[in-house]
């Protein structure tokens, strides 16, 4: 166990659908980040949160959207949902401020598999 | 522009064998370099990283790791691979101040009996 808890595990939905990804970061660890695996992409980063706030974002869609809340959780919202968007989706977190070297030491959830059909 | 080559998609050795896990960079300053390995249905888990200093780094599982900055590399080694080490291994690099790590494409290691 990482430390790091991703709920669901397994999601199944349809095309057009919302679904919201939950993760709960190692206990003292500030910053979230959000990766999408997938066969032809592989790990792209998403978007990262420090502390609430949002510090870096990479390729993700318009139709997704994350947030960290007060008490550090995140969630990663994914909306209108097409077929190309199934994909091992994980969270990781990480000490230290952003641009510290210990920042960029992450830990990984177990990732919740989304299937779009 | 800045990216991360695993040349290798795929390998397979055999159990006892000794195993290299080749990984290049592109940035312009030596970034900070991380292997993570992720086991059928897992996350990944830290192997080693490479900040400063000693450019031979060790890590978990009796992996070690070679920063050299001529070539540009950061390859993963290990003397006698076990049955256990067949996984999947990613080498990632982030730019010294930057927010993000960058993950190579991955290698699948297989390991035959």
């Amino acid at each position: 166990d990482s430390g790091v808890t991703q709920t669901p595990k397994h999601l199944i939905t349809a095309t057009g659908q919302r679904v919201t990804l939950r993760c709960s970061p190692r206990s003292g660890d500030l910053s979230v980040y959000w990766y999408q695996q997938s066969l032809d992409q592989g790990l792209q980063f998403l978007i990262q949160y420090y502390n609430g706030e949002e510090r870096a974002k990479g390729n993700i869609l318009e139709r997704f959207s994350a947030q960290q809340f007060p008490d550090l959780h995140s969630e990663l919202n994914l909306s209108s949902l097409e077929l190309g968007d199934s994909a091992l989706y994980f969270c990781a977190s990480s000490a230290g401020f952003p641009g510290q070297s210990g920042a960029n030491v992450l830990t990984f959830g177990a990732g919740s598999r989304l299937t779009v059909l | 522009a800045q990216s991360v080559t695993q040349p290798d998609i795929h390998i397979t050795v055999s159990e006892g064998a000794s195993l290299e896990l080749r990984c290049n960079y592109s940035y312009g300053a030596t970034p900070y370099l991380f292997w993570y390995v992720q086991s059928p249905g897992q996350g990944l888990q830290l192997l080693l990283k490479y900040f400063s200093g000693d450019t031979l780094v060790q890590g978990i599982k009796g992996f070690e790791a070679e920063f050299k900055r001529s070539q540009s590399s950061f390859n993963l080694r290990k003397p006698s691979v076990h049955w256990s080490d067949a996984a999947e291994y990613f080498c990632a690099v982030v730019v010294q101040g930057a927010q993000k790590l960058v993950f190579g494409q991955g290698t699948r290691l297989t390991i035959n009996p």
